[in-house]
């Protein structure tokens, strides 16, 4: 197994521009989210997904889009990109509702507005 | 509101020492607690995790934590450091209650260095 693997590794945008982060899990995995990191703020949940079709909101989800149309990927959208933007975004999938599934993190994806 | 506390940014220590990590949390219902640890331009790597049962939960490369109800608690241990241990170091709650089930809140991260 792959595990959870993430696409591009590294981007550069320019304010305004949109863009899609890839995030793909082979564990078939119901649970899928993306969280963004930044210095000194630990992790923060932008979107989760439950299933294929069922997505929910996070802690921080203004700016970004997300869809869940196969158990496998759960792609997160920027829609206009702003500086605030700049993070190293992960995605994680866990299996199944279990309240005790551990959730299995991508390597993530460094991502610079300017 | 559920959250986690990391009350130490950094934690420095000596190879051979034991070494602690704290973390404490807050959440609605019973707590379900994770500790992952992230190496430099790495993704995060599940360590242990309390579900329910035995206080003293141990985990991956010889870590182990204790969880405590009454001081709301889920301190990492290691026995011995070693230099490879250096890392930065997340404890998160996943909240028991239906409605948000699945959500994981993270600390703000620990450096831990150990230095020869």
């Amino acid at each position: 197994n792959a595990g959870v693997t993430q696409t591009p590794k590294f981007q550069v945008l320019k304010t305004g521009q949109s863009m899609t982060l890839q995030c793909a899990q082979d564990m078939n995995h119901e649970y899928m989210s993306w969280y963004r990191q930044d210095p000194g703020m630990g992790l923060r949940l932008i979107h989760y997904s439950v299933g294929a079709g069922i997505t929910d909101q996070g802690e921080v989800p203004n700016g970004y889009n997300v869809s869940r149309s196969t158990t496998e990927d759960f792609p997160l959208r920027l829609l206009s990109a702003a500086p605030s933007q700049t993070s190293v975004y992960f995605c994680a999938s866990s299996p199944g509702l279990a309240l005790g599934g551990t959730q299995y993190f991508g390597p993530g994806t460094r991502l610079t507005v300017l | 509101a559920q959250s986690v506390a990391q009350p130490e940014d950094q934690v420095n220590v000596a190879e051979g020492n034991p070494l602690t990590v704290k973390c404490t949390y807050s959440v609605s219902g019973n707590p379900y607690l994770f500790w992952y640890v992230q190496y430099p331009n790495r993704g995060l790597q599940f360590l242990l995790k309390y579900i329910t049962g035995d206080n003293l939960v141990k985990g991956s490369y010889g870590f182990e934590a204790e969880f405590n109800k009454s001081q709301t608690s889920f301190h990492l241990k290691k026995p011995s450091a070693l230099v490879s241990d250096s890392a930065l170091y997340f404890c998160a709650v996943r909240d028991g209650r239906g409605s948000t089930l699945g959500r994981l809140y993270f600390g703000r991260g620990t450096q831990l260095t150990v230095w020869p």
